[in-house]
């Protein structure tokens, strides 16, 4: 079993749709949780991260962390073509001597149609 | 400000070559990160630096090898290439954030794409 499971979609959606991105997790070790995107033959870009259970926005992003289910969520509001892309859930322990160690799910594709 | 630059973006090699990956970021961080990125397997970590003359090995080190001679750079090397080792291949660095909690932020470069053949 993969320590983080994530839909590989693809997901399609019309422009201005709500869409929900979710991942779960086995390992409790994990002390904070991030959403990248990558857009097609570039590298991930940092949209989110979350330290604790609860919710946090930014805009049209919500990311959603729910530490008793091991169970995290990426809502995206007003959904727009831009969005398409593959979003990538990050789960962070900090490793021996510092910096991250960071398990990734396999991304979900997303594609907003006009 | 580059950020992460890697070099190059592209290569083909037949299987027993080897070759060097060249990772640079200008943002001064102290961690650095190889990883490798195939479909259905997500992003796996290969090695990592904490520092200037530090590597260590993540989850798939075996047939890798790296350096971080500088603060600014780190290099992946592969001995003997296999086919196995097609992927596309991602450096990041980072550095803690603010509020002592441990957390890092990534930043990745845009990927080196290899094919073995």
């Amino acid at each position: 079993q993969k320590e983080v499971e994530q839909d590989p979609g693809p997901l399609s959606v019309p422009e201005g749709a709500i869409v929900s991105l979710n991942c779960t997790y086995s390992n409790s070790a994990f002390q904070y949780f991030m959403w990248y995107r990558q857009y097609s033959r570039k590298g991930p870009e940092l949209l989110m991260y979350t330290y604790s259970s609860g919710n946090k926005e930014d805009g049209r992003f919500t990311a959603q962390v729910d530490k008793s289910s091991k169970y995290i969520s990426l809502f995206i509001r007003d959904s727009q073509p831009s969005d398409s892309a593959t979003y990538l859930c990050a789960m962070s322990r900090i490793l021996t001597g510092g910096g991250n160690k960071l398990t990734f799910g396999t991304g979900t594709q997303l594609k907003v149609e006009l | 400000n580059a950020g992460v630059t890697q070099t190059p973006k592209f290569r083909v090699l037949k299987t027993g070559q080897s070759m060097t990956l060249l990772c640079a970021q200008d943002m001064n961080h102290e961690y650095m990160y190889w990883y490798r990125q195939d479909p259905g397997m997500g992003l796996r970590l290969i090695h990592y630096s904490v520092g200037e003359g530090t590597t260590a090995k993540g989850e798939v080190p075996d047939g890798y090898n790296v350096s971080r001679l500088k603060k600014q750079n780190f290099l992946l090397g592969l001995e003997s290439a296999a086919p196995s080792q097609t992927s596309v291949y991602f450096c990041a660095s980072s550095s803690p954030l603010a509020g002592g909690t441990g957390a890092n932020v990534l930043t990745f470069g845009a990927g080196s794409r290899l094919t073995v053949l």
